[in-house]
Order: structure tokens, then sequence, then C-alpha cells
């Protein structure tokens, strides 16, 4: 398997621009979590589905932050409008279910000036 | 207040060394404890995870300890190798997997 696999890795946009970040998970994984991580605060958890389900997005910072799952191999979380404090690495990982050990994509570098 | 905390910050040590990294957490209710390696540049890489009843656990050269009752961890390094530097990330899950709660972790940095 090729893992979970993120893009694009790398990406610098305006302030004011519309972002959106792209995940395919493990194929047969139940579980996608979307995480931030910045020097000053770690990694965060932000949101998580479950077959396709938004269960838990109270990590989520704030309204300009949206995340979707339309089916098992793809989910999608966008910035709009973006601000240079969105700058940060942000990882999508998979897991077989409930409990399991998570499996970390490579990461988006964002990059907002 | 859920909180992880490691120590040290960083770490540097000789190749063939030994070491071995704290972490203590108040998290509530505890579900298991895990340790990641994160590669400059790439993402945390599960090593180890512990449930309340297992004291070790091993992988490779590492070896994870956990004492439920005070709520302490250590991550042992056996025989450094160039390739273990990256920082370790101490891991608690109080939900069956689904909210984890991140130490700040610790950058290893083994030099020859």
């Amino acid at each position: 398997d090729a893992g979970v696999i993120q893009s694009p890795r790398h990406e610098v946009t305006e302030m004011g621009q519309e972002v959106t970040l792209r995940c395919k998970p493990i194929s047969g994984h139940d579980y996608l979590f979307w995480y931030r991580q910045t020097m000053m605060r770690g990694l965060e958890l932000l949101i998580y589905f479950n077959n396709n389900v938004p269960i838990d997005d109270s990590g989520m910072p704030e309204d300009r932050f949206s995340a979707k799952m339309p089916n098992a191999s793809f989910s999608t979380l966008k910035i709009q409008p973006s601000e240079p404090r969105d700058s940060a690495v942000y990882f999508c990982a998979s897991s077989p279910g409930q409990g399991s050990e998570q499996y970390f994509g490579p990461g988006t570098r964002l990059t907002v000036t | 207040k859920n909180q992880v905390e490691q120590s040290p910050q960083s770490l540097i040590i000789l190749e063939g060394k030994n070491c071995t990294l704290q972490c203590n957490y108040t998290v509530s209710p505890f579900s298991n404890l895990r340790w990641y390696k994160q590669d400059t540049g790439r993402g945390p890489v599960s090593l180890t995870i512990m449930t309340f009843s297992e004291n070790t656990k091993s992988n490779g050269r590492y070896t994870a300890t956990l004492d439920a009752d005070t709520k302490q961890s250590s991550l042992h390094i056996t025989a450094s190798q160039l390739s273990d530097s990256a920082s370790y990330i101490c891991v608690v899950d109080s939900s069956y997997g689904n909210k984890l709660v991140f130490g700040a972790g610790t950058i290893l940095r083994v030099k020859s």
C-alpha cells in the first residue's frame, strides 16, 4: 500500500485566498483525521471522520476552516479566506479502527503571506 | 486540563550511546499511551502503543515503559544510530484513538 497520500506537499498563497488540501487515506481504513502542527502548539487534532461522517470538529479553529469526506478514499480541508496565522504543516492520518494505530501522511506545508 | 509533558526538550548524544526520554501526563480518562518518531519533513510514525495493563513494550532498539499509577512513561533507545535523529512525541489516547493528546516532543540528535 502507498500509505496516506496528501497533496500538495507545499502550498504558498496570499492572505485572503482559498486553500484546499487533499488527502487519500489507506484503503480499508474507516477513520480519517486532520491535524495541524506548528512550533508553538505542536500537533493538534482539527477534525476526524468515521465512515465518511464527521464525528468531532471541535478542534477546527474557526468558520474559515471546513472539511469534507465525499467518499472513503478522499477528503479535503479547506481554508477560506486564509490568514498568515494559518501557516503550518497539515497532516492527514487514517486508522483501520477505533483505538488502532494511526498512519500519518507526509503533510502539506502551508505558507500564507 | 489534559496535558502531556516531555523532557528533555532536546538532547544530543554520541552514536552508539543509550538514552532515555521522559513523558508525564495528566490525561483522563486513559486509554493508551503511544510513542511516535517524526523525522524532519515527514509525518509521525508509531513506535509503540501501550494499554493500562502493559508496563513495557519493545520495538527493536526502542523500549517504552509505562507506570499508570504515577502517570509516567519513558522511551529508552539502545545503541543509538545516526538515523535515530528525530523528534520523539509522547501521545496519550483518552478516547480509544479518537482524541489524542500530544506532547511537544523531544528533539534527539545523534552525532558521530
